[in-house]
Order: C-alpha cells, then structure tokens, then sequence
C-alpha cells in the first residue's frame, strides 16, 4: 500500500511537444506529491509538488495534474526543450510517516531536438 | 551557498572490504536522509535522522548497513563486509527544519562498486 506506480518507463518526445508522465497510489493517507527531476550523474532535484486539496498546479512549462478519486496525478511539460531530458520521478507522503518519500520507479524523458 | 557534499564520488572496493561513504548536509538544515538508488528497486530511503537522532531504519537492508551522525554537519553510511549486490549509486540529502518531506536536496552522489 506504500508503492506509487510510475508510467511509461521510458518516453520519447519531439521538441515543442508535451511529456506526460502517470503516476498512482494506493494509500489514501498520502497527502503531498512532489516531482523529482534527476540530469545524469547528478541527484534529483525539488521541481514542482502538489497537495489534494487542489486539482492542478502550474509552474512555468510543468503542471501537476491530481485526481484525488481515481489516486492518480501526473506531471506535463509543455513545449518539452531538448534540456528537459533526464529522469522524472514522482513521490508521495503521509503525515504518519514523518519525513518519508516513497518514490516512483522513474521515467526517462529523452526530447529530440 | 554549498549544496549537500558526498564522498567520495565513486569507489571501487572488493567483495568483503569495508565501506565508507560520508556527507555534510546543507549548513542549517537538521534533517538528513541516506537514499540507494539501483536499476532493479530505483530510489529507496534507507535511514533518516532528525537533529542527529536517527528516527526511521526501516530501510536499511541488513545488519552490515551503519549509519551515524555525530554531529549536525557531518554523517557517514558504512558497510562491512560489502558485497557485490551493494554496487549503487547513494545518495545523500538534507532538509531544513520543518520541512522534512516538504523539501529535501541530494547531493551528487556516490557511486559504488563492490567486484
């Protein structure tokens, strides 16, 4: 009940174009969702999260979709650039599991120039 | 500002040797994390402290994983012996205080490799 499953595994995209990438839970307890953004050889860095109370968040190119019924939400790059290439993971917590993030699987975003 | 600092960056040890990795977190944050990332299980949280109190090892895989923090600006992830099934990339990370899950930043990373 602790997993976020994180979907595709792999995306590939043409510059200009959108990145969509899924991600679902079990535990109806998670109440904070962040995205991590990981370039190669570095560590992930904060890109954007979201709480339930609110079905979308937007910063910039990157918005936060939440469907808080279905446990699912989703993160979309618009006008996806060449620099946005690097793997993707979302995460969730709970109030009960005090600093805890369970992470997604991951999804390599790879955009074509 | 110094963002979290690891080493070392990558080391190569063999099966049976002990291992150790350190990191001093982000100058003011109380909260560090030691995360293993591999292909096979991805990004798994293996301990965490709390102004230097270690507050939850569940993840911490067996009895040859350590864990310490002596002080606020310094900790160290140990394993002996280490074994081949070790090799990953851990990563380091530390938040400010009450900002936990809210906001952590990782370090570079050390990439290990036990032949």
């Amino acid at each position: 009940q602790q997993q976020v499953k994180q979907s595709p595994q792999s995306l590939i995209v043409q510059k200009g174009g959108i990145s969509i990438i899924n991600c679902a839970y079990e535990n109806t307890a998670f109440d904070y969702f962040p995205w991590y953004q990981q370039f190669p050889g570095k560590g992930p860095a904060l890109l954007i999260a979201i709480r339930p109370d609110v079905s979308e968040k937007k910063e910039g190119r990157f918005t936060i979709s939440f469907n808080k019924s279905a446990k699912q939400f989703s993160l979309h790059i618009m006008d996806s650039q060449p620099g946005d290439s690097a793997t993707y993971f979302c995460a969730a917590s709970s109030r009960t599991s005090g600093s805890r993030l369970t992470f997604g699987e991951g999804t390599q975003l790879t955009v074509n120039p | 500002d110094a963002g979290v600092i690891q080493s070392p960056r990558h080391e190569v040890t063999e099966m049976g040797q002990e291992v150790t990795l350190r990191c001093k977190p982000i100058s003011g944050h109380n909260s560090l994390f030691w995360y293993r990332q591999t292909m096979m299980r991805g990004l798994e949280l293996l301990i965490y402290f709390n102004n230097n109190v270690p507050i939850d090892d569940s993840g911490m895989p067996e009895d040859r994983f350590s864990a310490k923090m002596p002080n606020a600006s310094f900790s160290t992830l140990k394993i002996q012996p280490s074994e081949p099934r070790d090799s990953a990339v851990y990563f380091c990370a530390s938040s400010a205080p009450d900002r936990g899950r809210f906001g952590q930043y990782f370090g570079p990373g050390t990439r290990l490799t036990v032949t």
